[in-house]
């Protein structure tokens, strides 16, 4: 079965960069492009970005344009996102989900990342 | 981008009558549509794509249709584990985008 395991919860200050990971299991993982969405407390879900496991292509959200990089290992079979310049506004948590067909299929848990001084 | 609108914001209705939710989009996204049930401290959970095909093992009482700019999604007879939030999400073109979500109660 598909599985998405994504790494710990985060502590950062306003500047730095945090990466996340998300360990895909249970399918080819370079059949299938991998979403990044993330949830502020009390807000809508929101999409960052997307990476065509196969090739590395990526589009991002214009929101995000320049702090967002998305990338994967696949010999790891593990997809990556990575924020930069993190301010307060940041505080989500951040979701990885497996396309099928474009809709978002398969999600993984939720990695909190948390921005403070 | 495209705008998703969802209404109503919340919906209370008793065990074993039909809920509805609607989403409206602010241009036409054809049947490139998504349902989402998200539970407290867990990850949205895919109900329905291509605006009414139930995903594998969603069970028969969620329903969803509409297409270009209106769409809904019923629960034909309530259940207390469909207590959740709902969002809708168009996967028309980039970047794709979220409703606000419909929060729905048990009466």
């Amino acid at each position: 079965q598909v599985q998405l395991v994504q790494s710990g919860a985060e502590v950062k200050k306003p500047g730095a960069s945090v990466k996340v990971s998300c360990k895909a299991s249970g399918y080819t993982f370079t059949s299938y492009p991998m979403h990044w969405v993330r949830q502020a407390p009390g807000q809508r879900l929101e999409w960052l970005g997307w990476i065509n496991a196969g090739n590395g292509n990526t589009k991002y959200s214009q929101r995000f344009q320049g702090r967002v990089t998305i990338s994967r290992d696949t010999s790891a079979t593990t997809a990556y996102m990575e924020l930069s310049g993190l301010r307060s506004e940041d505080t989500a948590v951040y979701y990885c989900a497996r396309d099928q067909l474009w809709f978002l299929a398969y999600w993984g848990q939720g990695t909190l990342v948390t921005v403070s001084s | 981008e495209i705008v998703m609108t969802q209404s109503p914001a919340t919906l209370s209705v008793s065990p074993g009558e039909r809920a509805t939710l609607s989403c409206r989009a602010s241009q036409s996204v054809s049947s490139h549509l998504a349902w989402y049930q998200q539970k407290p401290g867990q990850a949205p959970r895919l109900l329905i794509s291509g605006a009414s095909t139930r995903a594998t093992g969603i069970p028969a009482r969620f329903s969803g249709s509409g297409s270009g700019t209106e769409f809904t999604l019923t629960i034909s007879s309530l259940q207390s584990e469909d207590v959740a939030v709902y969002y809708c999400q168009h996967y028309n073109n980039w970047p794709y985008t979220f409703g606000q979500g419909t929060k729905l109660e048990i009466k």
